[in-house]
């Protein structure tokens, strides 16, 4: 069975541009999160998807967006992106709420 | 907001001794306690869960225990290897998400 798969796996923007993530779930799963990890703040909640509607969303600004789609693959889109942003951003998926959630490598977004 | 504290931040033990991992989680709701371990350049990846309705869980090396009275879950590795270095992340369900705490980062020496 695959696992989690996000592309792409490094990626460098300059400040005010945009980027998309993309993410791959296991096969089967619905469940989606999206996660930023960065050294001083640990990993952070940024919004999970389930059948192609949020559930839930984190305290990020607006300029974080996602979406799912009907084969469960998920985008999650940073707009204006600021220098702040640069971090690793991961994805989880699981079958079902509050059972084991698997992550992928993540993708290592460097913004200059 | 919902909060999970993990204790100690960093951890050095010998090949062969036992490390402790100590969270405290405030959602008196959460019922569901993951551990992840998470090695340079990967994803966490899940090593151990547990449920509010189990007090203790045991996987070989790994065990955690959990005291929902107090909130608090803890990871337990005995018999530590080299190869158990890494950073490792507790968490804890609430409303749809999990909450994680900010990692504690395991040395074994040799």
């Amino acid at each position: 069975k695959a696992g989690v798969t996000q592309t792409p796996r490094y990626l460098i923007k300059t400040r005010g541009q945009q980027v998309t993530l993309s993410c791959s779930p296991i096969s089967g799963h619905r469940s989606v999160s999206w996660y930023q990890q960065t050294p001083g703040q640990g990993l952070q909640f940024l919004f999970e998807y389930f059948s192609e509607t949020q559930r839930n969303k984190g305290n990020f600004p607006g300029r974080f967006s996602g979406r799912q789609f009907s084969n469960s693959r998920s985008e999650m889109n940073v707009s204006t992106l600021e220098l702040g942003d640069s971090a690793l951003y991961l994805c989880a998926s699981s079958g079902h709420l509050n059972t084991e959630a698997f992550f992928g490598q993540g993708t290592r977004l460097t913004v200059v | 907001g919902e909060n999970v504290e993990q204790h100690p931040s960093t951890l050095s033990v010998q090949e062969g001794d036992s490390a402790v991992i100590k969270c405290t989680y405030s959602d008196s709701a959460s019922n569901y306690f993951p551990w992840y371990k998470q090695e340079l350049g990967k994803g966490p990846q899940l090593i151990i869960d547990i449920r509010s309705n189990v007090g203790e869980k045991k996987d070989q090396r790994i065990a955690v225990t959990l005291n929902k009275t107090a909130k608090h879950f803890s990871l337990h590795i005995t018999e530590t290897q080299p190869e158990d270095s890494a950073v490792y992340f507790c968490a804890a369900s609430s409303a749809d998400k999990l909450i994680f705490g900010t990692g504690t980062r395991l040395q074994v020496f040799p």
